[in-house]
């Protein structure tokens, strides 16, 4: 089946700090991957995405790169910020399916 | 486009009362999925639908939880009758067919039975 394993919050940083949520996957079939970050009170919002192996998704700052080999989509930054304190889900979606399959999730706390 | 819209955004009812969830999702995504999150079990998808039909509802916790999409811009959660555990925060997202598109969430609702 299908399976995303994230590492275990609370990850927590001084800001400025590098920022690295480790997430790898398994797959049957060829996965689109995500990170998706929740604001306290809010929904899941897309972070950023990679379709095929060796792509490097990006935004606001974040990068992850799709590791086929390695089977993983680590999400980095190079300089947190206290307004990136949220949670991460790291999710994935294989053709043929409607459904996400998420991570459960790392809560990033950055203090000032 | 204005995105998924959920209401209510907070809900505050006594144990045993009908609660209705509204959602409407963005226009032209063709799949609609309701997710429940809370501390102890974390996101948990309750059902899909697919063009308006109901594709795997498999994660309904019981009975007391329907889900209808009448058209292709609306869809309910209904829960009757509410119990105090199912307090938690209730998320509608959307999306096109394909893989590689992922959702869009709504804001969520915050239920809190008493």
């Amino acid at each position: 089946g299908n399976s995303v394993t994230q590492m275990e919050g609370p990850v927590t940083l001084s800001e400025e700090a590098f920022l690295t949520i480790n997430c790898t996957y398994t797959a049957t079939g060829y996965p689109s991957l995500f990170w998706y970050v929740q604001y306290p009170g809010e929904g899941l919002q897309l972070l950023l995405k990679a379709t095929k192996a060796d792509d490097k998704g990006s935004n606001k700052g974040f990068e992850a790169t799709y590791r086929k080999e390695t089977t993983s989509f680590h999400l980095e930054k190079g300089s947190v910020q206290v307004s990136d304190s949220a949670v991460y889900f790291c999710a994935l979606s294989v053709s043929g399916y409607s459904t996400l399959t998420f991570g459960k999730g790392t809560m990033l706390l950055v203090s000032p | 486009d204005a995105g998924v819209i959920q209401s209510p955004r907070h809900e505050v009812t006594e144990m045993g009362q009908e609660v209705t969830l509204r959602c409407k999702p963005i226009s032209g995504h063709n799949s609609l999925f309701w997710y429940r999150q809370t501390m102890m079990r974390g996101l948990e998808l309750l059902i899909y639908f697919n063009n308006n039909v109901p594709i795997d509802d498999s994660g309904m916790p019981e009975d007391r939880f329907s889900a209808k999409m009448p058209n292709a811009s609306f869809s309910t959660l209904k829960i009757q009758p509410s119990e105090p555990r199912d307090s938690a925060v209730y998320f509608c997202a959307s999306s096109t067919s394909g893989a590689g598109h992922g959702y869009t969430f709504g804001s969520g609702t915050r239920l809190t039975v008493v």
